[in-house]
């Protein structure tokens, strides 16, 4: 089975401050997804990466950027967190890029205070 | 500017009754045509999925069926259960990107 884990279930931080999400797969694949859920608004596509050090803007990117140094390992982070970045983070894998897949993490729930 | 338009937001359905969930697209260069289904604590996992070559998908008691040329695509769930409460999303993709573009999402309750 494929396994998405993401590195916090809950997390509750200070505006301005810098936030690491992280998120590791365990199946080789090429492909990693950050997106966020917000109620009304389904996933929308951050960032993704389709290889170690590569990566693509997703329709909402601002605010946000990512890094992958590792093939398993990709990591979101919000230079300087505020209120309106408070949602659902969701991290997925997939073996290809088209017609393939994503399988999701579990979530982190993000809290911007 | 929502490219997928999923509808109804909630659903409530009797154990037994049909679930029927719809998405709009504009897109006519989508190509991939996925859902996903998503319980409480848990990230979306893939349910069912179509291309635009058929008309129709079914997996048990699950069936996307696709309508081109209205731009629309919907999932039935035939003999709902208490189980099947969820949310559904539906998405959709082309080959260019592979960008998969989610719907808002359908709370589906099946009551007992």
């Amino acid at each position: 089975d494929v396994k998405v884990t993401q590195s916090s279930r809950y997390l509750v931080k200070r505006t301005g401050e810098k936030v690491f999400l992280e998120c590791v797969q365990d199946m080789d694949h090429e492909n990693m997804f950050w997106y966020r859920q917000d109620p009304g608004l389904g996933l929308r596509l951050i960032y993704f990466s389709y290889d170690v050090k590569m990566k693509e803007k997703g329709d909402i990117p601002e605010g946000y950027s990512v890094s992958r140094e590792k093939k398993e390992r990709f990591s979101l982070i919000l230079e300087s967190a505020s209120t309106n970045q408070t949602s659902m983070y969701l991290c997925a894998s997939s073996l290809a890029i088209i017609y393939y897949e994503q399988y999701f993490g579990p979530g982190t729930r993000l809290t911007v205070t | 500017q929502q490219q997928v338009k999923q509808s109804p937001q909630s659903l409530i359905v009797q154990k037994g009754g049909i679930s029927i969930i719809n998405c709009a697209y504009e897109n006519t260069a989508f190509d991939y045509f996925p859902w996903y289904q998503q319980f409480p604590g848990k990230g979306p996992a893939l349910l069912i999925a179509i291309r635009p070559d058929v008309s129709e998908k079914k997996e048990g008691r699950f069936t996307i069926s696709f309508n081109k040329s209205a731009k629309q695509f919907s999932l039935h769930i035939m003999d709902s259960q208490p189980g099947d409460s969820a949310t559904y999303f539906c998405a959709a993709s082309t080959s260019n990107t592979g960008k998969l573009i989610f719907g808002q999402g359908t709370t589906l309750q099946v009551k007992p």
